[in-house]
């Protein structure tokens, strides 16, 4: 199975842009990239998902890179509530495998 | 509108014990899943219902686990003869299709003494 690499933890300034990398080299040509998060003491959300485009909502953006290997989550402007753990997942479109497979995520620390 | 749900929200039991959690999906969401998350580590996938279809136990560490979906809906997951290193948070999560965004519930805090 592909796997994702991201850093442990980074920490942004309240108000400022944040960006979050995520490394999928063995990525394959259909793996669609899902970002989640989970808040603390809650169970993850879903926060944005995309296959080759940027993708943007109202929670965040999504770059990916052009050979596919990486991709990068944007939170625009980092609020307090956007502490939490941010997990990148690769999920193939097909199969009998409907699971997310969780890495250890990000731990994002917003400070005031 | 209503998330998922999940009851009870902490358990403590004695090993050796049996548990059951338990599970209400989003109304009208064909796929439901079971993942649990030890303290600090990622999220573990147990087991994927998706409507009639024979569910996907891949997931589940060992016969001492099992689970149901019944009626299409509700979902009970079952721990036989508990064990301290079941200890974790139980999520679960349901999509409109397999395809879909997960939504999850808040979880099962399970503690095995």
């Amino acid at each position: 199975d592909a796997k994702t690499t991201q850093p442990n933890s980074m920490e942004s300034n309240e108000e400022e842009p944040v960006h979050l990398p995520c490394n999928h080299s063995t990525i394959s040509g259909t793996d669609y990239i899902h970002w989640y998060r989970q808040l603390p003491s809650q169970g993850p959300e879903y926060v944005i998902h995309g296959l080759t485009s940027n993708v943007n909502n109202r929670m965040a953006s999504l770059a990916i890179a052009e050979d596919r290997k990486s991709s990068t989550l944007i939170l625009h402007r980092a609020t307090l509530r956007d502490a939490a753990v941010y997990y990148c997942i690769l999920r193939p479109p097909g199969g009998s495998a409907r699971q997310l497979t969780f890495g250890s995520g990000t731990q994002l620390t917003v400070l005031p | 509108g209503a998330g998922v749900s999940q009851s009870p929200s902490n358990k403590v039991t004695e090993k050796g014990k049996d548990v059951e959690l338990r599970c209400d999906p989003i109304s009208g969401h064909t796929a439901l899943y079971w993942y649990r998350q030890s303290l600090g580590q990622g999220l573990e996938f147990l087991i994927y219902f998706q409507g009639n279809s024979a569910p996907d136990k891949s997931g589940l560490p060992s016969d001492r686990f099992s689970a149901e979906r019944t009626g299409g809906s509700v979902s009970t997951l079952t721990i036989q003869r508990t064990q301290q290193e079941d200890s974790a948070v139980y999520l679960c999560a349901s999509s409109h299709s397999g395809h879909d965004e997960q939504f999850f519930g808040p979880g099962t805090r399970l503690t095995v003494l």
